[in-house]
């Protein structure tokens, strides 16, 4: 089935960075397209970026430029650099593997980041 | 990008009723819907993708009907364990969006 577990979240100021790390285990990691979505406190889900199995990316128009998703295949290990950040992106941070697409749909636990001065 | 609207945005039910909730895209979606509970402090849990398939484990009172831009998540008898916050999300095409949530609460 799979376990996908964040890190790397904490507290930080308005134009600062970030970088969280989503490892994957006890699955074909590299076969599968991978997904950030988020969810500020109390608010609800925001689909943030997918990196593919072939290394195509997507994003949200509201991270373009600031936020960018890749991933290590040899680790089985997704990131996602965050910088220039602000308010708006203090959230729970979750990764996923095929979201709402397929029975193989999978959610880790979340990251929680804090945009704060 | 495509809208999805989600109501009611607040139900209150009793045990054993029938809940429906709906969700309307603002363009087809060639039926990419999926559903999803969310508890307090935890991730969320695919219920139903594809519109009507229902997720591996999960209890057959879940059900989800609708085509083109109508799509309907029905609880056939609510349970205790049921109470929490339903989503929708089209995964018809980028970026993958989601409606804004319906809290079901005990009344």
């Amino acid at each position: 089935q799979g376990q996908l577990v964040e890190s790397g979240g904490g507290v930080v100021q308005p134009g600062g960075s970030l970088r969280l790390s989503c490892e994957a285990s006890g699955f074909s990691f590299s076969n599968y397209a991978m997904h950030w979505v988020r969810q500020p406190p109390g608010k609800g889900l925001e689909w943030v970026a997918v990196t593919a199995y072939d290394g195509g990316k997507k994003y949200v128009d509201s991270v373009k430029g600031r936020f960018t998703i890749s991933r290590d295949n040899l680790v089985n290990t997704l990131f996602l650099q965050m910088n220039s950040l602000r308010n708006e992106d203090t959230a729970m941070y979750y990764c996923a593997r095929a979201p709402g697409e397929t029975t193989e749909d999978l959610w880790g636990k979340g990251t929680l980041v804090t945009v704060s001065a | 990008d495509i809208q999805l609207t989600q109501s009611p945005s607040f139900l209150s039910a009793s045990l054993g009723d029938r809940v429906t909730i709906t969700c309307r895209a603002n363009q087809g979606i060639n039926n990419y819907l999926a559903w999803y509970q969310q508890k307090p402090g935890q991730a969320p849990k695919l219920l139903i993708y594809f519109a009507s398939t229902l997720q591996s484990g999960v209890p057959s009172r879940f059900s989800g009907s609708g085509s083109g831009t109508e799509f309907t998540l029905t609880i056939g008898s609510l349970q205790p364990e049921d109470f929490a916050t339903y989503f929708c999300q089209q995964v018809d095409s980028y970026p993958r969006t989601f409606g804004q949530g319906t809290k079901v609460e005990a009344k």
